[in-house]
């Protein structure tokens, strides 16, 4: 079955501990991306990646880093997580962008995050 | 991408078509319409996308004004499952999605 996973699904922490949330997707997708997705505030890209080694910054990148040296996997890390990291988080991937309007982004099931 | 403009909310009646309305009159001319739901917190699940001729899959219609100023999503038979907030996005087909506020939607028995 096509997906993109997430792990873990739930998450407390405290301050300061460094945690990561894996992102994987079996659909040989080149554009991966995480969001996060706050009360009143929307979804916000944090972090995309066009392919295997290409990253940038979204919206909302502080605090955050990524990594994708595979094409399926596109982990999130927070090295210092803090309170305002408390948020509900997403990472999609699409097959590729700039063809034909193809950016149609699948979505993992999200990611429940909070710091204490 | 352009900004695009949805009611807040809406309730339909299940079994009758829903139609969703977005204003994206700022849209330039390499950008498409995408509506995408999300359903209580799960992720946001692709519905359809078009940028000038109107569209159906098997999920919904998408109506697209001739001067692309604004869309209109239908859902032919609305059912229970299709409560959701529904959003419209201008995008075009390299950029992220800029998510919305999105609509609301509500069917009732």
């Amino acid at each position: 079955e096509a997906q993109v996973t997430q792990n873990p699904r739930y998450l407390i922490t405290v301050t300061g501990k460094k945690l990561t949330v894996t992102c994987s997707q079996n659909m040989n997708h080149e554009y991966m991306s995480w969001y996060r997705q706050d009360p009143g505030l929307g979804l916000r890209q944090i972090y995309y990646s066009m392919n295997v080694e290409v990253t940038d910054k979204g919206d909302v990148p502080e605090g955050y880093k990524v990594s994708r040296k595979e094409k399926r996997n596109f982990p999130l890390i927070l090295e210092s997580p803090s309170p305002n990291q408390t948020s509900l988080y997403f990472c999609a991937s699409s097959f590729s962008l700039g063809t034909s309007g193809s950016n149609e982004q699948f979505f993992g099931p999200g990611t429940r995050l909070t710091v204490l | 991408d352009a900004k695009t403009t949805q009611p807040p909310s809406m309730d339909c009646a299940e079994g009758r078509a829903a139609n969703l309305p977005c204003n994206h009159s700022t849209i330039s001319g390499n950008e498409y319409v995408y509506w995408y739901r999300q359903i209580h917190s799960q992720g946001p699940q692709y519905i359809i996308h078009g940028l000038k001729n109107n569209e159906t899959n098997e999920m919904a219609s998408l109506i697209i004004t001739e001067d692309r100023k604004s869309s209109t999503l239908i859902l032919p038979h609305a059912t229970l499952r299709d409560t959701a907030v529904y959003y419209c996005i201008a995008s075009d087909s390299w950029g992220k999605l800029q998510f919305g506020a999105g609509t609301q939607v509500v069917v009732t028995p």
